[in-house]
């Protein structure tokens, strides 16, 4: 399985920019770089997901590396409901299936 | 609808009993899967279904036999079980066909074995 490697814990304050990074260096060509986060005693959420181009959406911003070995989830105002594990996904082929395996993830404090 | 519904939310059962923990979906997802996450840790992944079919074992105890009965139901029985199986488990689904597809997961079943 294509590995992922994150800081285990990050604080910011509220109203702040959050960036959360992430690195990938054995990614292969065909692999997406998923983000999802999991609030306390809730199922993970599906938060941004990206290839090659950096992605925006309604809840965050992606950044990809150039060599793709690297990114980060930006969240452009943390809130206290932004407090989650935070996990970077390769979303990879395994044969004609599609894996979706997390790694330990970033736990993001947000304080007041 | 966006929801993947799970239940029971708790369950507790003892190292003799069978239950098993249900999974529903309406977004018209074929594909299914099943995780374990123990506290503090990540997902693990168990099982991988693929258009009603099992696509992916990650070489999981037999007390642990998953089913898909149709393309909106997933269960996952369970028998013999140890207090270790204790966890709470995940029921995830996305479209099929995809690596930039999202997945879509529930509020997860908490088992507790006594």
């Amino acid at each position: 399985d294509a590995k992922t490697t994150q800081p285990n814990s990050m604080e910011s304050n509220e109203e702040e920019p959050v960036h959360l990074p992430c690195n990938h260096s054995t990614i292969s060509g065909t692999d997406y770089i998923h983000w999802y986060r999991q609030l306390p005693s809730q199922g993970p959420e599906y938060v941004i997901h990206g290839l090659t181009s950096n992605v925006n959406n309604r809840m965050a911003s992606l950044a990809i590396a150039e060599d793709r070995k690297s990114s980060t989830l930006i969240l452009h105002r943390a809130t206290l409901r932004d407090a989650a594990v935070y996990y970077c996904i390769l979303r990879e082929t395994a044969g004609s299936n599609y894996k979706l395996t997390f790694g330990k993830g970033t736990l993001l404090t947000v304080n007041p | 609808d966006t929801e993947v519904t799970q239940t029971p939310k708790h369950l507790v059962m003892g190292m003799t009993n069978k239950k098993s923990l249900k999974c529903e979906q309406h977004m018209g997802h074929r594909a299914m899967y099943w995780y374990k996450q123990k506290a503090k840790k990540p997902p693990e992944l168990m099982f991988v279904y693929s258009y009603e079919k099992l696509s992916i074992n990650e070489s999981v105890p037999s007390r642990f036999s998953p089913e898909c009965p149709n393309s909106s139901l997933l269960n996952l029985h369970l028998h013999a079980l140890q207090p270790e199986d204790s966890a709470l488990y995940l029921c995830a689904s996305s479209q099929e066909g995809g690596l930039s597809t999202e997945a879509f997961f529930g509020q997860g079943t908490r088992l507790t074995v006594v």
